[in-house]
Formats: C-alpha cells, structure tokens, sequence
C-alpha cells in the first residue's frame, strides 16, 4: 500500500530558528516528490518537486532533499519566519503515466513563535 | 504559476440543501480535475477525478449521488453536495491537471472551500 509517513506531526519553534521536517514514503512505483506548504484555511501551495535523480533542491529560505535508495526527504527552513507558520504536506506522486496518483501525507503543523 | 480559482471560498448552507462549489483555472486548459476533501488535522483526501466531457471516477467510500460533478468544459469543473448534512462540513479543494509543460502533467490547487452546513 503507498503511504507517506511525515514527522513530527507539530513542531514548535521561536522565529530566527531552523528547523527540519522529515518525510518517509512507500510508494510505488516512484515519479516525484513535492513539498507543499499549507496555511490554514487556504489550499496547499508548492514549494518543491523532486524527481527521482535529484538530491537536493532549494526556494528561498526552503532546501528539500531526497534520498530515493532509503525513501526519505527532508525539508530545512531556514531563519525561520512568523509566516512560515503552516502546515507542510509531503506528496508522492507515483509514475502511472496520465492514471497517476497523488499520496499525501498528514503534515507537519508547524508554529513560530515570536 | 498556474493559477485555480474555487468559488465560493466559504458557504454556510442549511441541513437538506444543495451546495455547488466551482473550480476554475484561469490559465490553462485541464481536462483533468481533482476533488478533495479535508477535515480539520487531517491530510487532503481524493473523493472524484473529474474528466472534460465525460463521467467523474470516484474513490471507493465517495457517493457519486450525493456529489455530483459536473466538468462541461476544460476550464471549469463543479461539485454539488447535494442534501447536506452536518457531516458535510468540511474543507473541499479542487486541483487541476496542467499536461501541456515540458516536464509532464502538473497539478495546481485552489484555495478551497469551507462549507458549513447547519
């Protein structure tokens, strides 16, 4: 079954700070993997999408890596924001040509102190 | 980016009523949309992939009767909750398929729509 496990489910931290959200998936067969960035009450917004030869791939504040041998990802912020409080969303697309499908993970509820 | 407009962003509807929600992309052409459903600390979940000109394809649990999709034509897409009830209430998204990039098919969301139904 594919699924996509995200830790830690929240993350509280105070603004200037780094953090890292961590993203394990099983699915199969392997297309890309996208990291989205979800405020509440609005729709997710993409922050990355890696496919499967790239290791690390970065947006600003915001660097995501992938390691496709061991199915992990990683999203870093970096000097973290007030605004970058959100939920994070870790999706795996697998590659059924155009009868593709999207796994979603929990997300990580992440809150920024002042 | 590609942008996805949803219409109306929140609605407040009374147990028994029809709700129609309205997904647009604004700049391109999607003969595939998506329908989500989100509940409060939950992760997005897939209830239909509505096609242009042809029936919705819905996720085993989802009533096809009780949400109706309609998708007439390659910018627009709509789904009808139809006899809500309070258990309807939740959070709906919709995500269009763009597939005339480079890098293959590309799927953008909308902004959502918080239905409420009392």
């Amino acid at each position: 079954k594919n699924q996509v496990e995200q830790s830690p489910q929240s993350l509280i931290i105070l603004e200037g700070k780094n953090c890292t959200l961590q993203c394990n998936y099983t699915v199969s067969p392997f297309s890309n993997l996208r990291w989205y960035k979800q405020d509440t009450g609005r729709g997710p917004v993409s922050l990355t999408i890696m496919t499967f030869s790239e290791n690390t791939k970065s947006n600003g504040r915001y660097t995501a890596t992938l390691d496709a041998d061991t199915k992990q990802s990683s999203l870093h912020i970096t000097a973290s924001q007030l605004s970058d409080s959100a939920s994070y969303i870790c999706v795996v697309m697998n590659s059924g040509g155009s009868n593709y499908k999207l796994t979603f993970g929990k997300g990580t509820l992440l809150t920024v102190n002042p | 980016g590609a942008v996805v407009s949803q219409h109306p962003s929140w609605v407040i509807c009374k147990s028994g009523t029809s709700v129609k929600i309205e997904c647009r992309s604004l700049d391109f052409q999607a003969t595939t949309m998506f329908w989500y459903r989100q509940f409060p600390k939950q992760s997005l979940m897939l209830m239909a992939t509505s096609n242009e000109g042809s029936k919705a394809t819905y996720e085993q649990g989802v009533e096809k009767d009780k949400f109706l999709i309609n998708h007439a034509s390659l910018t627009l897409s709509t789904l009808t909750v139809t006899s809500a009830h309070p258990e309807d209430s939740s959070f709906y998204i919709c995500s269009a398929r763009d597939s005339s990039g480079d890098r293959g098919p590309e799927q953008y969301f909308g902004p959502g729509t918080r239905l409420t139904v009392t």
